[in-house]
């Protein structure tokens, strides 16, 4: 297993137009979380499954924003409209619940966006 | 509300020195404390962690330091490699497991 994976790693596109990325978290892991970065601050949470049920969502992720995980493997988060402030890096972490250290999120590389 | 707090955003190290990462949170409800590296275009890698019930965490020239009186937590590394050179975030879990982040420490280990 090669860790968790995002697609694309960079996305560039027109304000107003909608964009979605994917996760494809580490297989055996049952929770997956989608978090924000912008630049000088730290990753901040957005949302998290547990199999497929979407358990949390933080107020940063407006209604413009939805995450999916069908079948509780890969996630896509797709952002509406997208607006000059979406510009950011977009995390996806994935842990297993069950293990001695289930506090430990493994991420991906992340997904740049860049809304013009 | 900045519940995790990392003040310096920058350090300078020379090899083979220790190099210390400050930390500070707020919130008595976190349970775990992470650290966390991060280089340019990457994600950010799990490095050590350590339970609120513990004070003291090492794993090979990671050492994470608690003192929950005073709700601080620091990352000694030692000695600092070039390799080393990264933004290292502090993370403390809550509900959820979801982590809240600070703002990151730039290290540069300097020869």
């Amino acid at each position: 297993d090669t860790g968790v994976s995002q697609d694309p790693r960079h996305k560039i596109t027109k304000r107003g137009q909608n964009v979605t990325f994917r996760c494809d978290p580490i297989s055996e892991h049952n929770r997956l979380y989608w978090y924000r970065q912008t630049l000088g601050q730290g990753p901040e949470f957005l949302t998290y499954f547990q199999n497929e049920a979407q358990l949390e969502k933080s107020r940063l992720l407006s209604d413009r924003f939805s995450a999916e995980r069908p079948k509780g493997s890969f996630s896509t988060l797709e952002i509406q409209r997208t607006e000059q402030g979406d510009s950011a890096m977009y995390l996806c972490a994935s842990s297993l619940e069950a293990s001695p250290a289930p506090y430990e999120q493994y991420f991906g590389p992340g997904t740049r966006l860049t809304v013009t | 509300d900045q519940q995790v707090k990392q003040n310096s955003p920058s350090l300078s190290v020379q090899e083979g020195r220790i190099s210390i990462l400050n930390c500070d949170y707020t919130n008595s409800m976190f349970d775990y404390f992470l650290w966390y590296k991060k280089y340019p275009a990457e994600g950010p890698t799990f490095l050590i962690s350590i339970s609120s019930i513990k004070d003291k965490n090492e794993d090979g020239r990671f050492t994470v330091f608690l003192n929950k009186s005073a709700k601080h937590l620091s990352l000694h590394i030692v000695p600092s490699q070039p390799g080393d050179s990264a933004v290292y975030f502090c993370a403390a879990r809550g509900t959820a497991s979801k982590l809240t982040f600070g703002t990151g420490t730039r290290l540069q280990v300097t020869l």
